[in-house]
């Protein structure tokens, strides 16, 4: 099955900074979703963005289909913006999601 | 607003048990899914369905059976709890028709003692 890669795995940035989370997959996708997870353990979408490129605010993000892999870039970063940031794939048209391990991100006064 | 809701949101229950988590969305979603997230796998897929009948599975599918006679509710249910599946599981669902986007619910937490 396709592979889903997220890098880095950890990340602890100071309150105001910006990053840029990674999402490497190893086969054509047509669903491409980007995902935080609370510390309270809730999935909140971020994007879907098969291809392309969206902005939300201060988040934003990048697929190059072509090349495998997308970018979630978070600026000035916030303490709200703590939790674990998922990428997720489907091959198919069947909207079966594959995840990547993901992003733990702290983001510290 | 639409919305996707799973009950229980925290349970306990003993090996051999039968358990049923119940998962209900007000989207008109044709298509329901199951994941279990468990540390160092992340999220993955145990069954999904494409409408009411249809059933499949994922992933990592022993264990478990889900049924779909409507297009609201999805229950997942497993037939004799093992310590093994001691995990949060998540309910999502997405549209058929304009995009594959999934939405998720909250989760449930099991712990299988």
């Amino acid at each position: 099955g396709i592979q889903v890669e997220q890098s880095p795995p950890d990340l602890i940035l100071q309150e105001g900074a910006n990053s840029t989370l990674r999402c490497n997959f190893s086969d054509s996708v047509n669903n491409l979703q980007w995902f935080h997870q609370n510390p309270w353990g809730q999935l909140i979408n971020l994007f879907y963005i098969p291809s392309g490129t969206k902005q939300n605010g201060r988040l934003s993000a990048t697929t190059v289909a072509t090349e495998r892999y997308s970018l979630l870039y978070i600026s000035s970063s916030q303490t709200t913006d703590s939790g674990v940031y998922f990428c997720a794939v489907d091959t198919g048209t069947a909207s079966k999601l594959t995840f990547g391990t993901g992003t733990r991100l702290q983001v510290t006064l | 607003d639409a919305e996707i809701t799973q009950s229980p949101r925290h349970k306990i229950t003993e090996t051999g048990r039968q358990v049923t988590l119940a998962c209900h969305q007000t989207w008109n979603h044709n298509n329901m899914f199951w994941y279990r997230q468990d540390l160092g796998h992340g999220l993955r897929l145990i069954h999904y369905s494409y409408g009411v009948q249809d059933t499949n599975k994922g992933e990592v599918s022993d264990g478990y059976s889900v049924s779909r006679s409507n297009t609201e509710d999805l229950p997942l249910t497993l037939e004799s709890a093992a310590s093994s599946q001691t995990s949060v599981y998540f309910c999502a669902s997405s549209d058929s028709g304009r995009s594959y986007e999934q939405y998720f619910g909250p989760g449930t937490r099991l712990t299988v003692t």
